[in-house]
């Protein structure tokens, strides 16, 4: 099964943009790349997905490496709301039960 | 639309004891899922259903066990609770069984086995 592997933890300074990378070098043609944050003591809360361009939505961009072994959350301006973990995880079209979250990257933001 | 509840927020149990953690979803989602979070790891699947009367297992079942007869309620049921089955559960639903779906996290279940 295809895994992810992501910084234990990353910090950045509010209103500054975010940068978190997930490696994914075993990624399948079929794979979508997922992330995915954790707010303290909340459930996951969906960010954006994609499968190979770059996509966009109102919370945060994601950039996808052409070989697509390598994806970048990015965060355009952090907030102290921002603070969260963040999963990178790939699932499998059809593959009900391939939604491994992994151990994530803790964001701490500073005022 | 209240989105997907859990309850109880918090349950104590004692070794042995037996107990049903409830998830329902308004949103007459297809698919939905039951995963357990222990401290400082990430979220692993225990079960999941892709619609009503169909269940299987994930990454961590044995323990637990599922049915689902309605599109709304998936509930997971601990035969005989142990401390190692102490930890965050955590219900999620989405729209369509299948990978490009947003899923939907309920707001968990802290459980205590002593």
């Amino acid at each position: 099964d295809a895994k992810t592997t992501q910084p234990n933890s990353m910090e950045s300074n509010e209103e500054e943009p975010v940068h978190l990378p997930c490696n994914h070098s075993t990624i399948s043609g079929t794979d979508y790349i997922h992330w995915y944050r954790q707010l303290p003591s909340q459930g996951p809360e969906y960010v954006i997905h994609g499968l190979t361009s770059n996509v966009n939505n109102r919370m945060a961009s994601l950039a996808i490496a052409e070989d697509r072994k390598s994806s970048t959350l990015i965060l355009h301006r952090a907030t102290l709301r921002d603070a969260a973990v963040y999963y990178c995880i790939l699932t499998a079209l059809y593959n009900f039960n391939k939604f491994y979250f992994g151990s994530g990257t803790k964001l701490n933001v500073k005022p | 639309n209240a989105g997907v509840t859990q309850t109880p927020k918090f349950q104590v149990l004692k070794t042995g004891q037996s107990m049903t953690l409830q998830c329902a979803q308004d949103m007459n989602h297809e698919y939905m899922s039951w995963y357990r979070q222990d401290p400082g790891m990430g979220l692993r699947l225990i079960h999941y259903s892709v619609g009503a009367g169909i269940t299987d297992q994930g990454e961590v079942p044995n323990g637990y066990n599922v049915s689902r007869s309605t599109t709304e309620d998936f509930p997971l049921r601990l035969l005989s609770a142990a401390p190692s089955q102490t930890s965050v559960y955590f219900c999620a639903s989405s729209l369509i069984a299948g990978s490009t779906d947003t899923q939907y996290f309920g707001p968990g279940t802290r459980l205590t086995v002593l």
